[in-house]
């Protein structure tokens, strides 16, 4: 089973900052199945990205995907408040499909 | 509107079973693998099971298998989760989540783009 590491666990910035989280497989991903989620207290997950950098519909383009193998980046450009939420890595293989534990955008 | 409803949650003891429930709506269920991902209190997101669109196979995390069943009524629109042999471990929010295909510039891509808003799930004596 492939294992997804998340970091920083907790990234404490200021809205307007950039924010850079990053995602890191155990083993390589096809980034076919490599999506990030956004998820606020009390609410259920929100699809980001899918294909490693496509934004989902009605995802603001400040939200960014990147990287391939076992390493993949999620870049917000510019934090505004509505953003300080958890961010999940998803990754799909061999018929399992495995989280990342999440990197907490929270205020500085 | 497009949306899935879980149900069926509640507080169960140790050992005993639990039916949940997710009635889908606004789209054509039948196309879709449809999964169900769990949370614990204040933990992070864990994967639990698929069944493909035709409810012919399954899938399960290694922490459930042998335990729960994932089986779907595609004449009802409706997902479910059987869970047997229930441990204080299985306690968290269960949400039902449909995985998508994406088609585009050439390239493909699958992930979870409708979530329903959750059942919560109590194990405890």
């Amino acid at each position: 089973e492939i294992v997804l590491t998340q970091s920083p666990d907790t990234l404490s910035l200021s809205p307007g900052a950039r924010a850079t989280l990053s995602c890191r497989a155990s083993e390589i991903v096809s980034r076919n199945y490599l999506a990030w989620y956004q998820q606020k207290p009390g609410q259920s997950p929100r699809l980001l990205i899918h294909g490693a950098s496509t934004r989902a519909t009605g995802v603001p383009d400040r939200f960014s995907g990147s990287g391939s193998g076992t390493d993949f980046l999620l870049t917000i450009s510019r934090l505004e408040p509505e953003d300080f939420a958890v961010y999940y890595c998803q990754q799909y293989g061999n018929s399992v499909f495995t989280f990342g534990p999440g990197t907490k955008v929270d205020f500085k | 509107q497009v949306q899935l409803v879980e149900s069926g949650g509640g507080v169960v003891q140790p050992g005993r079973s639990l039916r949940l429930s997710c009635a889908a709506s606004g789209f054509t269920f039948s196309s879709y693998g449809m999964h169900w991902v769990r949370q614990a209190p204040g933990k992070g997101l864990e994967w639990v099971a698929v069944v493909l669109y035709d409810g012919k196979k399954e899938y399960y995390a290694d922490s459930v298998k042998g335990r729960f069943t994932i089986s779907r009524d595609n004449s009802k629109d409706t997902l479910y989760l059987q869970m047997n042999s229930l441990r204080a471990a299985d306690t968290a929010v269960y949400y039902c989540a449909r995985l998508q295909n994406f088609y585009a510039s050439g390239n493909y891509a699958e992930a979870f783009d409708l979530w329903g808003q959750g059942t919560m799930v109590t194990v405890s004596s």
